[in-house]
């Protein structure tokens, strides 16, 4: 168990419509990441957040979005959902955003099924 | 540059065979190379890592063998178990600019250890 936690572990939704995916980093970790991972994409970042504030961005959609709240959980939300938009999604975190602490520990992810 | 190539894509080994997985990248600002292990359904465990400045390190029963000059790294599992099968991710650190806390991994290695 990473003590990074997801939910929910299954979504299933139909074309069109929005959805918001949770993420609580270990106890400690400032900094969280978001991971698309499809079949034929590979692992991709998505963002990354650092005690409240966005950091960077990877291969993001517009229509999707995240933030990082005072108590450092997140959420990403993503909306006009497409049937490529099915893929697990992955949070992860780590301790610090700087130089000090490079590891990241993955949660469970959330499977999204669009039909 | 940004990408991280990984190969072979499967691999099959008895058991107490060493399967060595490989990967390469372009980009010198890389500043950390983790190894994940996946199994169906769970998120990316981190396995053991490795910064530049060092050419080996074990960890256990895995090694990571590091060449700089060559910009290639490997995973190397001892005396194989069955309990080992997985999917196994190289990764690399962005180590610059906006994108610095982000990993870039590879594609991805599906292991299977026969008994």
């Amino acid at each position: 168990d990473s003590g990074v936690t997801q939910t929910p572990k299954h979504l299933i939704t139909a074309t069109g419509q929005r959805v918001t995916l949770r993420c609580s980093p270990r106890s400690g970790d400032l900094s969280v990441y978001w991971y698309q991972q499809s079949l034929d994409q590979g692992l991709q970042f998505l963002i990354q957040y650092y005690n409240g504030e966005e950091r960077a961005k990877g291969n993001i959609l517009e229509r999707f979005s995240a933030q990082q709240f005072p108590d450092l959980h997140s959420e990403l939300n993503l909306s006009s959902l497409e049937l490529g938009d099915s893929a697990l999604y992955f949070c992860a975190s780590s301790a610090d955003a700087s130089t000090i602490s490079y590891e990241q520990y993955f949660g469970p992810g959330t499977r999204l099924t669009v039909t | 540059q940004q990408q991280v190539k990984q190969s072979p894509q499967s691999l099959i080994v008895q058991k107490g065979g060493i399967p060595i997985i490989n990967c390469a990248y372009e980009n010198t600002a890389f500043d950390y190379f983790p190894w994940y292990q996946q199994f169906p359904g769970k998120g990316p465990a981190l396995l053991i890592a490795i910064r530049p400045d060092v050419s080996e390190k074990k960890e256990g029963r895995f090694t990571i063998s590091f060449n700089k000059s060559a910009k290639q790294f490997s995973l190397h599992i001892m005396d194989s178990q069955p309990g080992d099968s997985a999917t196994y991710f190289c990764a690399a650190r962005g180590g610059y600019g906006g994108s610095q806390g982000n990993l870039i991994f590879g594609k991805g290695t599906k292991l299977s250890v026969k008994p």
